[in-house]
């Protein structure tokens, strides 16, 4: 089955101890992308990854990282978390481009204490 | 700056009958227009997918229009269902610069019995 998955979905912390949300998806996609949804403001592109080895920041990209070593792995990376990254956490990919099909994951919902 | 406009932001409606979501966007130069649906705790699905020179799709009881001379797209839900109780995104794509997305906040459409 077609899927992204993303793992951990459910995640409490506290503020400063490093986190690593995963991210794999089985459709030999080539783009990549993290975003958070907050309440009021909607989806927004944290970073994303055109293939492998390339990334590119997205719209709020600070205090996040990400890497790209494989085509269908894509961590997010919180080093020091803040209470202000609570949030609920979506990966995608798309086939070749983000203008194509965005397939979601199941969102992570991290809490920062 | 590109934006993307989305009315109402909620809306309840009774089972079986018609509604109209709007989207209003400012991207340029245009790619295209999808409506995405996303169900509660999980992540959005596309529904379609509008370029420029299409004016009506439609998916099942879902039928999308756009209008590119004024920057306007609507999402009609014939015959709702109480599964159509969801968040319904409007997403548009600008050609080059890396295909930026932008994403409306949604409307959140309740369907009651």
């Amino acid at each position: 089955e077609a899927q992204v998955t993303q793992n951990p979905r459910y995640l409490i912390t506290v503020t400063g101890k490093k986190l690593t949300v995963t991210c794999s998806q089985n459709m030999n996609h080539e783009y990549m992308s993290w975003y958070r949804q907050d309440p009021g403001l909607g989806l927004r592109q944290i970073y994303y990854s055109m293939n492998v080895e390339v990334t590119d920041k997205g719209d709020v990209p600070e205090g996040y990282k990400v890497s790209r070593k494989e085509k269908r792995n894509f961590p997010l990376i919180l080093e020091s978390p803040s209470p202000n990254q609570t949030s609920l956490y979506f990966c995608a990919s798309s086939l070749s481009r983000p203008a194509g099909e965005l397939f979601f994951g199941e969102g992570s919902r991290l809490t920062v204490l | 700056k590109n934006q993307v406009e989305q009315s109402p932001q909620s809306l309840i409606i009774l089972e079986g009958k018609n509604c109209t979501l709007q989207c209003n966007y400012t991207v340029s130069p245009f790619s295209n227009l999808r409506w995405y649906k996303q169900d509660t705790g999980r992540g959005p699905v596309s529904l379609t997918i509008m370029t420029f020179s299409e004016n009506t799709k439609s998916n099942g009881r879902y039928t999308a229009t756009l209008d590119a001379d004024t920057k306007q797209s609507s999402l009609h839900i014939t015959a709702s269902q109480l599964s159509d109780s969801a968040s319904y995104i409007c997403v548009v794509s600008a050609t080059g610069g890396g295909n930026k997305l932008t994403f409306g906040t949604g409307t959140q459409l309740k369907v009651e019995l």
